[in-house]
């Protein structure tokens, strides 16, 4: 049963132009979300997050929409960069996972921008 | 500043040995979570501690898995009689209060191959 999806395994765009990752989600609890970013051979690192209460947040080229009613996310890179070349995780948290804080991830979306 | 550190980076072992998971924490967090990240997957939680005892061990798959805090800081998790299955990278966050809103902080993972 997976909460949180990244239906799109890889994407692959030109410098300077627009990355756009989406993610879906099923618990409607969930009611915090985040994006991590992760190298290989190192661990993933928190890139950008969003409350519920929110439709958007920006955060330099980074801007994720959270769409509640069709449980959905995205994560808008622009203008993308060949350092943003990495694995994007689409992670939830709060109440639909026990409110501890645990993480729910998706399965990751390869991204890779050329120069 | 000294992030979440992870000791052994690797580490093979052979069907039926018990492993040992380190995990150091970054300085005065008091939340920390082991995830298990399989090929292909996105990090799926573990277990998680506040201060030294274990609040949420729902992720843990059986039995076989163990998992201490004994003074809050380190951690260690513990696999007994390691299946094939078993194999996959080991991640360790810590953020420095629990709740959904806290950021967490990977360490870089141990890569775990059981022969």
């Amino acid at each position: 049963d997976q909460q949180v999806k990244q239906n799109s395994p890889s994407l692959s765009v030109q410098e300077g132009r627009i990355s756009i990752l989406n993610c879906d989600y099923t618990n409607s609890m969930f009611d915090y979300f985040l994006w991590y970013k992760k190298y290989p051979a190192e661990g993933p690192t928190f890139l950008i997050s969003i409350s519920s209460i929110k439709d958007k947040n920006e955060d330099g080229r980074f801007t994720v929409f959270l769409n509640k009613s069709a449980k959905h996310l995205s994560l808008h890179i622009v203008p993308s960069q060949p350092g943003d070349s990495a694995v994007y995780f689409c992670a939830a948290s709060g109440h639909g996972s026990g409110n501890t804080g645990k993480l729910i991830f998706g399965q990751g979306t390869t991204l890779q921008v050329k120069p | 500043g000294a992030g979440v550190s992870q000791t052994p980076s690797n580490k093979v072992t052979e069907k039926g040995k018990y492993v040992e998971l380190r995990c150091d924490p970054i300085s005065g967090h008091t939340a920390l979570y082991w995830y298990r990240q399989s090929l292909g997957q996105g990090p799926e939680f573990l277990i998680y501690f506040q201060g030294t005892g274990a609040a949420d061990d729902s992720g843990l798959p059986n039995d076989r898995f163990f998992a201490v805090r004994p003074e809050g800081s380190v951690s260690t998790l513990k696999i007994q009689r390691t299946e094939r299955g078993d194999s996959a990278v080991y991640l360790c966050a810590t953020s420095r209060g629990s709740g959904s809103r806290e950021t967490q902080y990977f360490g870089p993972g141990t890569r775990l191959l059981v022969l």
